[in-house]
């Protein structure tokens, strides 16, 4: 099985920057998903880790410890916009290969 | 190329009453999955579908729910009866099959209220 857990919500300053983390236990790991969901809307891809390291892209990046069972999503230069709920999720290993989510991180930029 | 298509957006029944969730996949995307969001909580896995079989329904709720995918093509979810507990939104995701991030995308989901 698997147990993700996450910030229900925090705030942060636009411009600035935020980092949201995730730990994970799971009985077989094969990566770890963020995704954003704005109210109403659907949950889309952010990005995707399966090595432990740091992934960068744009504004976004996403980092992995296998050993600690930690991702965090660091979002730079906040938007207005980046107000939106950030879903952790760990894909099993195995046959079935489920993606299991966390409750998600409800952030709010402010002025 | 056309997204994950759901409908209906937002069915509103009564205790008691039958309602047929559809999803449309990308085509081609062999593995769709349903999961629910119930208010304030985590979007929770409900079932796999590897084109038209079942690979795990782990997270089917109990027997009034029940899912289909005819020919490989799109997915229905019924809720027969459904209860109180059954509102949330309902996701539809579905994804290519094979190595690599198999990323997930996600419907804009059907949002279901049972009163």
């Amino acid at each position: 099985g698997q147990n993700i857990d996450q910030p229900t919500e925090m705030t942060a300053t636009e411009g600035a920057i935020v980092q949201i983390n995730c730990t994970y236990q799971t009985s077989g790991f094969n990566g770890l998903f963020w995704y954003q969901q704005h109210a109403g809307e659907a949950p889309t891809f952010l990005s995707y880790n399966v090595l432990d390291g740091l992934e960068e892209k744009g504004r976004f990046s996403s980092f992995l410890s296998r050993s600690k069972g930690y991702s965090y999503l660091l979002l730079k230069e906040l938007q207005m916009k980046d107000s939106a709920s950030y879903l952790c999720a760990v894909r099993e290993s195995g046959g079935y290969q489920k993606v299991t989510f966390g409750t998600g991180t409800k952030l709010q930029v402010i002025p | 190329e056309a997204g994950v298509t759901q409908f209906p957006s937002h069915s509103v029944i009564e205790k008691g009453q039958t309602v047929t969730l559809r999803c449309d996949p990308i085509s081609g995307h062999d593995n769709l999955y349903w999961y629910r969001r119930v208010m304030g909580k985590e979007i929770k896995f409900l079932l796999h579908f590897v084109k038209e079989s079942k690979q795990d329904e782990s997270g089917m709720p109990n027997n009034r729910f029940l899912a289909e995918r005819t020919g490989g093509t799109y997915s229905t979810l019924k809720v027969q009866p459904a209860e109180l507990e059954d509102s949330g939104v309902y996701f539809c995701a579905t994804a290519i099959r094979g190595a690599g991030a198999n990323v997930l995308t996600f419907g804009a989901g059907s949002r279901l209220t049972v009163l």
